[in-house]
């Protein structure tokens, strides 16, 4: 066990639907990663913040968008969903802002019909 | 555009022997990680890799990084069958914390 959450592990849900994906990093960890799983594109890093503040940007489309609240939790907002944005979303925690250790949670699994 | 291509994408070998893994980058970085990820499960980091020349070990994994040649490697000593998984490689972008993954090598270690 990480240490780190998500909720919910499963969502089924219709394309133009919106969902909002939550992840609660490991106690003392500053900075919240999201990536995107999928078998089309591969593993994917789409945001992160540190510290409620935006720090990297990957390939994050237009129809996402996340922050993290003040108790450091983070959500993952994704909107318009289309049959391709289907895969599993992971976060990951880390104590600072820069390269080091992650601590991955176990997933979402996103099925968009 | 980065492209960051691992190679072999499979890989199947026996108990006992060694093999290495490799991670192959197409622009600047010094910062390139590994994870590993079990069948139906999350990932895990294995090494964080921040210069050229920087070389890390834990157990049977050794990785090591040259930012001159664009390439990291992943070597495997002695396998068992517990290091069956799935290997990434990811190269942070212009060093800006903006990961770039590798499609991953699935490693089946075989008795």
């Amino acid at each position: 066990d990480s240490g780190v959450t998500q909720t919910p592990k499963h969502l089924i849900t219709a394309t133009g639907q919106r969902v909002t994906l939550r992840c609660s990093p490991r106690s003392g960890d500053l900075s919240v990663y999201w990536y995107q799983q999928s078998l089309d594109q591969g593993l994917q890093f789409l945001i992160q913040y540190y510290n409620g503040e935006e720090r990297a940007k990957g390939n994050i489309l237009e129809r996402f968008s996340a922050q993290q609240f003040p108790d450091l939790h983070s959500e993952l907002n994704l909107s318009s969903l289309e049959l391709g944005d289907s895969a599993l979303y992971f976060c990951a925690s880390s104590v600072g802002a820069g390269v080091e250790t992650q601590y991955f949670g176990p997933g979402t699994r996103l099925l968009v019909l | 555009e980065l492209k960051v291509e691992q190679n072999p994408l499979f890989l199947s070998m026996q108990e006992g022997k060694n093999y290495t893994i490799y991670c192959n980058y197409s622009t600047t970085s010094d910062r390139l990680y590994w994870y590993r990820q079990d069948p139906g499960k999350s990932l895990e980091s294995l090494f964080v890799l921040l210069s050229n020349g920087a070389v890390k070990q834990e157990g049977r994994l050794m990785a090591s990084l040259d930012t001159k040649a664009r390439l990291s490697t992943l070597h495997i000593t002695a396998a068992v069958h517990d290091l069956s998984a799935t290997y990434f490689c990811a190269v942070d972008l212009y060093n800006n914390n903006d990961m770039r993954f590798g499609a991953g090598t699935r490693l089946t270690v075989k008795p």
